[in-house]
């Protein structure tokens, strides 16, 4: 089964607002990172968070995780219609090492 | 781009018979991992390949098997093929078998079983 769940499961947002996904998981991590999947095609690497990392930033980009809930967020500000995708997080557990989970992702719309 | 290429694009297979993919990592990369992405899910993990050998994998039955070569080329092979195998296979490479490395992806092959 999978150990992240993202939420919302679809997301519709007008050019120039904020996105905002969230992600939850089960299981203690080395670190977490988000994903983005242009329909059906490969994955791209966004950022990763380190488990003794609270937030991180990259471009528009904002990470936040709580380890205490399980939990991540990412927020793409000043969104563009070329980030409409599918995003995901992916959680490598302590127990599991170098095996990613990936959750069910978030399909941002964002709409011109 | 990333580098990464996955071979063939498309593929349909019956029932019961046997498929083999293949990925191309990127230059310098020695770790290949494979997932399985059905409609509307996300990808999940089948195994790793690190140096030639496998070094960890998912909950997929022993007819998912796969090699990597010197190059650190890989092939992922599927015995008795099944509907529910119907799926995107995507491969990615990193520059080690730490997590804390960046996966890169291949486009994937679309395989559909019938």
């Amino acid at each position: 089964s999978q150990q992240g769940e993202e939420d919302p499961q679809a997301l519709s947002i007008q050019e120039g607002e904020n996105a905002t996904m969230n992600c939850s998981y089960k299981t203690s991590i080395n670190n977490l990172q988000w994903y983005r999947q242009n329909s059906g095609r490969g994955l791209v690497h966004l950022i990763l968070i380190r488990s003794n990392e609270r937030e991180k930033h990259s471009g528009r980009l904002r990470v936040t995780l709580d380890t205490s809930k399980k939990s991540s967020s990412l927020l793409i500000t000043a969104s563009r219609a070329a980030d409409t995708a599918s995003y995901f997080c992916a959680t490598v557990s302590i127990n599991t090492g170098n095996q990613f989970y990936f959750g069910t992702g978030t399909s941002l719309t964002v709409i011109p | 781009e990333t580098g990464v290429t996955q071979s063939p694009t498309h593929l349909i297979k019956t029932r019961g018979q046997q498929v083999t993919l293949r990925c191309s990592s990127q230059s310098g990369h020695n770790t290949v991992s494979w997932y399985q992405q059905a409609l509307g899910q996300g990808p999940q993990f089948i195994f790793q390949y690190y140096r030639e050998e496998e070094n960890g994998r998912g909950n997929f039955p022993p007819r998912f098997s796969g090699l990597q070569f010197p190059n650190y080329s890989s092939e992922l092979n599927v015995n008795a093929l099944e509907l529910d195998d119907s799926a995107l296979y995507l491969c990615a490479s990193s520059l080690s078998a730490s997590s804390y490395n960046e996966q890169f992806f291949g486009p994937g092959t679309r395989l559909t079983v019938l």
